[in-house]
């Protein structure tokens, strides 16, 4: 029972360099959700998903992308690291979206140096 | 405006003694609250949700949380603590579809 799958778990950057964090969930979850989580500060939405083709802005979406082409998968993108994206994301999913339960993936650690 | 307070950031107990995590909110609906839990180098797992069906709420590995409007308030309690429960909490409020806010978690320390 895969629920929702997070790669790579761990990765350096340097600045200035791009990547692609990805998510899969196989749950066909309409909901999906990239939060990133900071030593005492929570987690905060990146951006998120209420179905394929849909997107929109959370609190902190500068310096990131998404896109949903299919049910299943929600990569995030980094455009242009800064050291300011070192942090942990998550990523999640939901069948009924912020009244319901929310399922995460396990996290992906990211340092930008 | 919706919030969250987890008015400790680490709290202390002793293998076998209750447990008490604190939460406060604020909402000008009626809100729908949380717990989850994590563990180390893990994602979040929901412990429990209060969707306004029953004020006490029973969670998994026998955590119970409290919902009371007159102290705007949804703590987090266990009678017995176990070293398995060691992580760290999050309260969460939602109020719709609208927006869900975490609180910045409490660590829980069981001391043997």
């Amino acid at each position: 029972n895969a629920g929702v799958t997070q790669t790579p778990k761990f990765r350096i950057l340097k600045i200035g360099q791009s990547m692609t964090l990805q998510c899969a969930q196989d749950m066909n979850h309409n909901y999906m959700y990239w939060y990133r989580q900071d030593p005492g500060m929570g987690l905060k939405l990146i951006y998120y998903s209420v179905g394929a083709g849909i997107t929109d802005k959370g609190e902190v979406p500068n310096g990131y992308n998404v896109s949903r082409s299919t049910t299943e998968d929600f990569p995030l993108r980094l455009e242009l690291a800064a050291p300011s994206q070192t942090s942990v994301y998550f990523c999640a999913s939901s069948q009924e979206g912020y009244t319901g339960e929310l399922f995460f993936g396990e996290g992906s650690r990211l340092t930008v140096l | 405006a919706q919030s969250v307070t987890q008015l400790d950031s680490h709290v202390s107990v002793s293998e076998g003694t209750p447990v008490l995590l604190r939460c406060n909110y604020s909402s000008s609906y009626s809100p729908s609250l949380f717990w989850y839990v994590q563990h180390p180098n893990k994602g979040l797992q929901l412990l429990l949700k209060y969707t306004s069906a029953a004020t006490l709420v029973k969670g998994i590995n026998g955590f119970e949380a409290e919902f009371k409007k007159s102290e705007t308030s949804f703590h987090l309690t266990k009678p017995s603590a176990h070293m398995s429960d060691a992580a760290e909490y999050f309260c969460v409020v939602s109020v719709g579809n609208d927006k869900i806010i975490f609180g910045k978690g409490t660590r829980l320390h069981i001391l043997p």
